[in-house]
């Protein structure tokens, strides 16, 4: 059974930084391409960005709305996937979900979810 | 503005048949396969549809498909429990982002 669970959620203030960590289990994770996927209270769904897979060089996007200021990066070693947050803005606030990407590109599973709170 | 495009809200009774929709470009639904997903309470999203495919556990009342660039969810036989939210999502070429619709609530009279 494919599992996701992510931690490292928090309160932090404005101009902070915070690592989020996703923990896979039940799959092949290095075959996969890796998503994040944030929701902000009483709003929709918005894409974080994308690390894709060691045959695709392990190759990030980013949205732009955290372009320069978030980092993706995984360790098929250890089966888990990271999300470096700097430079957190109020905005940030969040449900943070860990994703992952089947062979259509398209999410095929969810983790629980990570709350980031960013208020002084 | 999202750059996929739902229907804000649809309402069906227990037993009929509802149709989501999703519309995009050329540049992402045109181009790629459209992933679905169900929001029950604002809990964890679950995937319903990707591609053409319905994963493990969904029940076959769920279909999807795609025409040119819109896609569609649609649920045969409307049941309580498939009262939430639903998303669409895919890939964009132009982008090179991950879009998602704005999301559609879908409520059983």
């Amino acid at each position: 059974e494919v599992q996701l669970v992510e931690s490292g959620g928090g309160l932090v203030q404005p101009g902070g930084s915070l690592r989020l960590s996703c923990a896979a289990s039940g799959f092949t994770f290095s075959d996969h391409y890796m998503d994040w996927v944030r929701q902000a209270p009483g709003k929709g769904l918005e894409w974080v960005g994308r690390t894709r897979n060691k045959a695709n060089s392990y190759t990030t996007e980013y949205a732009a709305s955290v372009k320069g200021r978030f980092t993706i990066s995984r360790d098929d070693s250890k089966n888990s996937l990271y999300l470096q947050m700097n430079s957190l803005k109020t905005e940030d606030t969040a449900v943070y979900y860990c994703a992952r990407v089947g062979g259509t590109t398209v999410t095929t599973h969810w983790g629980q979810g990570t709350l980031v709170t960013v208020s002084s | 503005q999202s750059a996929l495009t739902q229907e804000a809200s649809v309402s069906g009774t227990v037993g009929q048949k509802v149709t989501l929709s999703c519309t995009g470009n050329s540049n992402n639904i045109g181009s790629y396969a459209v992933g679905w997903y169900q929001q029950i309470s604002h809990g964890a999203p679950k995937t319903v549809m990707f591609g053409n495919s319905l994963p493990s556990g969904i029940p076959d009342r769920f279909s999807g498909s795609k025409s040119g660039t819109t896609a569609s969810l649609t649920i045969s036989g409307l049941q309580p429990e498939d009262e939430a939210d639903y998303y669409c999502s895919t890939w964009d070429y132009s982008l090179s982002a991950v879009v998602f619709g704005g999301g559609t609530k879908l409520t059983v009279l």
